[in-house]
């Protein structure tokens, strides 16, 4: 069967550390694979797009790899802070048809002081 | 307006009243998504509109569930018959080169 899975519900870090969320899938080709921010009470926010064909991507403190042999998604946020704290989602294009994308359940994760 | 908008952000109602939910997607945006979020778990797709194409209806759970899009623009989800486990935050969002922009949700709490 087709699964998009985020290995944490919850991941704890301290503020300073570099947080790595994990995203793994089966039985899906994505062209493209998206991590997305959620705050409690709002709707997810597009934070980076990864292409098959690139392995890393990087925007500010935030990188992420992709890895289509191992059908794997690594999202870091490094020097976290506490207002990292939120949750996480990634979500992958499911047919190369641009059609709705399938998301994880997410990963909160909270960054103390 | 800059985003995504939605209303009503809550809605009660009681099991068995019909509920529209509205979908304003942001200007020049042609794909148009519902998804359902329920606590603790992840986004569900609902529907999918794409332009004038016939939408994608296939994550509707039951015959209850449909929804419009009127003039390429404002959407309208309609639960008809509303059960106990329809509650959940109804998100919906629009879509420029594969990048969803989420409005904030509306929360249907069915009593």
């Amino acid at each position: 069967s087709q699964k998009i899975e985020q290995n944490s519900e919850a991941l704890n870090i301290q503020e300073g550390k570099t947080a790595t969320l994990t995203c793994n899938y089966t039985n899906y080709s994505p062209a493209y694979l998206q991590w997305y921010r959620q705050d409690p009470g709002r709707g997810p926010v597009f934070l980076l797009l990864i292409r098959e064909n690139e392995k890393e991507k990087r925007k500010e403190r935030l990188k992420v790899t992709f890895d289509t042999t191992l059908k794997q998604s690594l999202f870091h946020i490094t020097a976290s802070q506490p207002a990292d704290s939120a949750t996480y989602l990634c979500a992958l294009d499911p047919n190369q048809a641009g059609t709705a994308l399938i998301f994880g359940k997410g990963t909160t994760l909270s960054v103390s002081s | 307006g800059a985003g995504v908008s939605q209303s009503p952000s809550n809605k009660v109602t009681e099991k068995g009243k019909d509920v529209e939910l509205r979908c304003d997607p942001i200007s020049g945006h042609t794909a148009l998504y519902w998804y359902r979020q329920s606590l603790g778990q992840g986004l569900e797709f609902l529907i999918y509109f794409q332009g004038n194409s016939a939408p994608d209806k296939s994550g509707l759970p039951s015959d209850r569930f449909s929804a419009e899009r009127t003039g390429g623009s404002v959407s309208t989800l309609t639960i008809q018959r509303t059960q106990q486990e329809d509650s959940a935050v109804y998100l919906c969002a629009s879509s420029f080169k594969g990048t969803q922009y989420f409005g904030p949700g509306t929360r249907l709490t069915v009593l």
